[in-house]
């Protein structure tokens, strides 16, 4: 089972700042294999990047993902009041066949 | 655009067996292309996946749950359903129900999500 392991597991920064959030796996997993959601309180995640770096429908070009192998990034380049939330990444694998990390919660400082 | 709901008791007694509706609107659940995904959220906690479907019957179950747990899809109604069976109050998380579109590796559509609780 690949296991993935997200930090830092709180940020805390400020409207406007640049938000930088990884997420590495305990093997190698193809980009194809990695998503980014995004989850604010009460709410069900909401898809952000797809095969590492494809924004999903809808997806403002704040946010950004990149990596490959077992090191990936979400960035958020400015962020914005309503970016304050918890973030989750996923793969893809044989089994299971999909796992989360542990999320990355960005709060207001 | 599809719509996904959750629909089951809130409340479930130790050693029963929590059973959990999703209706699905805006697609029909046997168009093919997708696989229809259980997964829940322990308290405070992250994401676990517990398993998916596709229409073919085709289903796939997280290793940890497979002993307890059982998915079917009801085509009449356009809904698939989740049963996890000798409950345990680990077992209390909010429950969604989800949307994998095949040919893809991540989950596009969520429904609201459901809280169950596990309590005598």
């Amino acid at each position: 089972e690949v296991v993935l392991t997200q930090s830092p597991g709180t940020l805390s920064l400020s409207p406007g700042e640049r938000a930088t959030l990884s997420c590495r796996t305990s093997q190698s997993v193809s980009s194809s294999y990695i998503a980014w959601y995004q989850q604010k309180p009460g709410q069900a995640p909401r898809l952000l990047i797809y095969g590492a770096s494809s924004r999903a429908t809808g997806i403002p070009d704040r946010f950004s993902g990149s990596g490959s192998g077992t090191d990936f990034t979400l960035t958020i380049s400015r962020l914005e009041p309503e970016d304050f939330a918890v973030y989750y990444c996923q793969q893809y694998g044989n089994s299971p066949k999909l796992t989360f990390g542990g999320g990355t919660k960005v709060e207001i400082k | 655009q599809v719509q996904l709901q959750e629909s089951g008791p809130g409340l479930v007694k130790p050693s029963q067996t929590l059973s959990l509706t999703c209706t699905v609107s805006g697609v029909s659940i046997t168009s093919g292309g997708y696989y229809w995904t259980w997964i829940r959220q322990l308290p405070g906690k992250g994401l676990e996946w517990i398993g998916y479907i596709y229409y073919s019957g085709s289903i796939h179950y997280n290793p940890s749950l497979r002993s307890r747990v059982h998915i079917s899809i009801d085509t009449s109604k356009n809904h698939f359903s989740l049963k996890l069976s000798s409950v345990t109050a680990a077992d209390t998380a909010v429950y969604y129900c989800a949307r994998r579109t095949s040919g893809y590796y991540h989950v596009d559509s969520w429904g609201q999500g459901t809280l169950v609780t596990v309590s005598s």
